[in-house]
């Protein structure tokens, strides 16, 4: 069965620390890799991706994660957090099938991030 | 473009009530998709579509219908709701369903 694993229910950093957020996978097939972060009362925002190419992707808001593919891991990091940070953040694997267009996306169950002044 | 809108925002309904919550986007999507968030279990696919006409079943699906007439619009109808049904919904969007997922604000949804 397909899964995506966070077993990190809440993450606290002090502000200027380096965070990260971490995330497992298992897919039949090449996986698409997502992270989207939630702010409270709001919908999900896209902040990364992976698809191909470099193991190392770049996003939004300085994030950026690693792609590791024999530990089926997608981690998502950033140097130095701020205070405007703290989120609730969810990973998520799309797996694609061929050239058919019935690729689900299926969430982990989101990490909170507290990043403290 | 507005993106993805969904309405109402809020909505308190009783059992056994019936409701359709709406879903929009005006970027020529073909891939639509909802979702329902609960605590600590992320978000969890209720029904997708792939283009005007075509839906199938995610992993949630019962209690719920869904239809596509249109590319821009894709609802999402409760028919006997019930206290489980309580949640947060969220609609998608994306070009094709190996793209990038654009979400709609929700809609919080209580059943009594």
């Amino acid at each position: 069965a397909q899964s995506v694993a966070q077993p990190e229910d809440q993450v606290n950093v002090a502000e200027g620390n380096p965070l990260t957020v971490k995330c497992t996978y298992s897919v039949s097939g090449n996986p698409y890799l997502f992270w989207y972060v939630q702010y409270p009362n709001r919908g999900l925002q896209f902040l990364l991706k992976y698809i191909t190419g470099d193991n190392l992707v770049k996003g939004s808001y300085g994030f950026e994660a690693e792609f590791n593919k024999s530990q089926t891991s997608f981690h998502l990091k950033k140097p130095s957090a701020l205070v405007s940070d703290s989120a609730l953040y969810f990973c998520a694997v799309r797996a694609f099938h061929g050239s058919g267009n019935t690729g689900k996306l299926i969430f982990g169950q989101g990490t909170t991030l507290q990043v403290k002044p | 473009n507005a993106g993805v809108t969904q309405t109402p925002k809020f909505q308190v309904l009783k059992t056994g009530q019936s409701m359709t919550l709406q879903c929009a986007q005006d970027m020529n999507h073909e891939y639509m998709s909802w979702y329902r968030q609960d605590p600590g279990m992320g978000l969890r696919l209720i029904h997708y579509s792939v283009g005007a006409g075509i839906t199938d079943q995610g992993e949630v699906p019962n209690g719920y219908n869904v239809s596509r007439s249109t590319t821009e619009d894709f609802p999402l109808r409760l028919l006997s709701a019930a206290p489980s049904q309580t949640s947060v919904y969220f609609c998608a969007s994306s070009p094709t369903s190996a793209t990038t997922q654009y979400f709609g604000p929700g809609t919080r949804l209580t059943v009594l």
